[in-house]
């Protein structure tokens, strides 16, 4: 079975531009999570969603980012404009049920 | 915002020799769940134990859960050097889903 795809693996862009990260779930998984990780700060929840709804956003940093999950096979992280400070991993998982959680490989983010 | 704290945050050890990881939490929980990384890849999912459970096995895996002392450790055995990875532990609050992830334990096992 295909596990949690992201995309893209890699990112590189220039401060101020718009960033869209992509992530498909595991077909049947009723939640999706998005986490960013730094060495700083470790792994932090973002938001995550339930049958497509949002249920949590109290960790995105600003209004600068944006999520949406506009069927239960897809969700987009949007980040814009783009600053060096949101330079991280970006990881998408899924659940059954809310247990235990399936990763993507994530997005490494560089913005210069 | 971060509830558990892995210790120690690095282990070096040799192939063969057992490994062993511990993770204190905040507050009351259902269950709390250790997961691996391996560099440049997304976490695995490696045991969950239930709140009122106190020890866990899959395969060389071992977990304990104390929660009167609101801590838990995973030990690994007979450790290979395909284990060497970041370990985290994650709790999920009591009325959520989201996990609260510590820093984790960066293992390093040589041949």
């Amino acid at each position: 079975d295909a596990g949690v795809i992201q995309s893209p693996r890699h990112e590189v862009t220039e401060m101020g531009q718009e960033v869209t990260l992509r992530c498909k779930p595991i077909s049947g998984h009723d939640y999706l999570f998005w986490y960013r990780q730094t060495m700083m700060r470790g792994l932090e929840l973002l938001i995550y969603f339930n049958n497509n709804v949002p249920i949590d956003d109290s960790g995105m940093p600003e209004d600068r980012f944006s999520a949406k999950m506009p069927n239960a096979s897809f969700s987009t992280l949007k980040i814009q404009p783009s600053e060096p400070r949101d330079s991280a991993v970006y990881f998408c998982a899924s659940s059954f049920a809310g247990e235990s959680q399936h990763f993507g490989d994530g997005t490494r983010l560089s913005i210069l | 915002s971060q509830q558990g704290e892995e210790d120690p945050q690095a282990l070096s050890i040799q192939e063969g020799e057992n490994a062993t990881m511990n993770c204190s939490y905040k507050t009351s929980i259902n269950n709390l769940q250790w997961y691996r990384q391996n560099s440049g890849r997304g976490l695995v999912h490696l045991i969950l134990i239930r709140s009122n459970e106190r020890e866990k096995h899959s395969g060389r895996l071992r977990v304990t859960l104390d929660t009167s002392k609101k801590s838990s450790s995973l030990l690994i055995t007979a450790s290979r050097a395909a284990d060497t990875a970041s370990y985290f532990c994650a709790t999920p609050p009591n009325s959520g889903y989201a996990l609260n992830f510590g820093k984790g334990t960066s293992l390093l096992v040589t041949p």
